[in-house]
């Protein structure tokens, strides 16, 4: 069964810290999507970045970086030199590639990360 | 602008007081889906629909209901709301096509239910 866990439930770092928020996940099918959104204080859900399992090139975008590691099941992001507008939660989530007939994204708990300035 | 709209974003009802929360998205997206967020729980999957008449259960539909009967439009309903049904709703839409589990969801911005 499908399966997104982030066991840090919450994490605060001093502004300008790196901070790494953990993703790991469990599917069967060889096909599949990770993402991270993003939810601000504001509350909406923002998208990141999407990654497919056959992909596991890590992604850089500006201070947010992504290490994807199929032999572990991981798909942990990187915030460097931390600031207070990256204070939020951060959720990660699965979706297969739905060939089963299943057609649903699996979000783990979500991060709350907390940058103390 | 490409939105997902819901309303109510708040609302407080009574148990037992039927209510619907709609969701209207304006990108021609074939794929909709309703979650609620609790704390300590994530989001978790209410239904979804593929198209237009075509809906299903996710995770969590008990107490729920919801219709697909024109694209754009996929009201979630609560029949007979209680307490445990608190809760942040969020409705989220993609593209559909041959790997439709590979679209980003759009969301809309959530509606805060309250049930007394």
């Amino acid at each position: 069964a499908q399966k997104v866990t982030q066991a840090q439930t919450e994490i605060s770092v001093v502004e300008k810290e790196d901070v790494t928020l953990d993703c790991v996940y469990e599917t069967r099918d060889t096909t599949y999507y990770l993402f991270w959104y993003k939810q601000p204080p504001s509350g909406e859900l923002v998208f990141l970045i999407r990654r497919n399992s056959f992909d596991e090139q890590n992604e850089i975008s500006g201070r947010y970086s992504w290490n994807f590691q199929k032999s572990t099941s991981s798909f942990n992001f990187t915030i460097t030199a931390s600031q207070v507008v990256d204070s939020a939660v951060y959720f990660c989530a699965l979706s297969e590639a739905w060939a089963s007939g299943t057609y649903k994204y699996i979000f783990g708990t979500g991060t709350r990360l907390k940058v103390l300035a | 602008e490409a939105q997902v709209t819901q309303n109510p974003r708040y609302l407080i009802t009574v148990t037992g007081k039927k209510l619907t929360v709609t969701c209207s998205q304006n990108m021609n997206h074939e794929y909709m889906s309703w979650y609620r967020q609790d704390p300590g729980l994530g989001l978790r999957q209410i239904y979804y629909s593929m198209n237009v008449e075509v809906t299903d259960k996710g995770d969590v539909p008990e107490g729920y209901k919801v219709s697909r009967k024109e694209k754009r439009n996929f009201p979630l309903i609560l029949e007979s709301p209680s307490p445990n049904q608190t809760s942040l709703y969020f409705c989220a839409s993609s593209l559909g096509g041959a790997l439709p589990g590979a679209n980003v969801l759009t969301f809309g911005a959530g509606s805060r239910l309250t049930v007394l």
